[in-house]
């Protein structure tokens, strides 16, 4: 089945620069690949994702890149807020298949 | 904006007692998840429904897990009995359909004693 591997499991940044996450998939069947913010004492949100016809999608300060050949995708928030601070968590599937298999999370703290 | 209902919010029991959680999805969701996130990592899918069909429940511990969706709707996950191990949050998700986004409640977490 499909492995999510996620680094860094913890990221401090100084407000306002910015954070990279990263993720690598195994199964080169996945095509799907969504972004989820989980904030303490909440479920999870999805903030972006992405389809593997596309190598890049931007919403507003979010951004998601996908290497399909090397099987990896990457996070980036650009100037980062206080609210930006949570775990965050990759997550990939198959479309059609919505088995969604996460990453083991990474905790986003923004140093005011 | 409509959103996952779950209750219990916090569940403490002993070890070998029974539990069961209740979810209410979005209004017209017809595919619903139960997942378990142990703390500290991702979670993990343990059934997913469409309308009151099981479509995967390949990960649920079916000695002592069960989940139902009888009239399609609000679902219960039951544990019995409760082990130790099973100390964790249990999220439920819903979405229009199995191709479209999947939308968390709160979850319950559970500690067993």
């Amino acid at each position: 089945g499909e492995n999510v591997e996620q680094h860094p499991s913890t990221l401090s940044v100084q407000e306002g620069d910015s954070a990279v996450i990263k993720c690598t998939y195994s199964d080169s069947a996945s095509n799907y690949f969504p972004w989820y913010k989980q904030e303490l004492g909440k479920g999870p949100q999805l903030i972006i994702d992405i389809r593997s016809n596309v190598g890049e999608k931007k919403d507003q300060r979010i951004a998601v890149t996908l290497n399909k050949t090397a099987k990896h995708f990457s996070l980036h928030i650009t100037e980062t807020q206080p609210e930006d601070s949570a775990v965050y968590f990759c997550a990939a599937s198959v479309l059609g298949n919505e088995k969604l298999t996460f990453g083991t999370g990474t905790r986003l703290t923004i140093i005011p | 904006e409509a959103e996952v209902a779950q209750s219990p919010r916090y569940k403490i029991t002993e070890k070998s007692q029974a539990v069961a959680f209740w979810c209410d999805p979005i209004s017209g969701h017809a595919t619903l998840y139960w997942y378990r996130q142990i703390l500290g990592q991702g979670p993990e899918l343990l059934v997913q429904f469409q309308d009151e069909s099981v479509v995967d429940d390949s990960q649920l511990p079916k000695d002592r897990f069960s989940a139902e969706r009888l009239k399609g709707v609000d679902s219960t996950l039951k544990i019995q009995p409760a082990e130790l191990g099973d100390s964790a949050m249990y999220l439920c998700a819903s979405s229009r359909d199995p191709h479209n986004e999947q939308f968390f409640g709160p979850g319950t977490r559970l500690t067993v004693l």
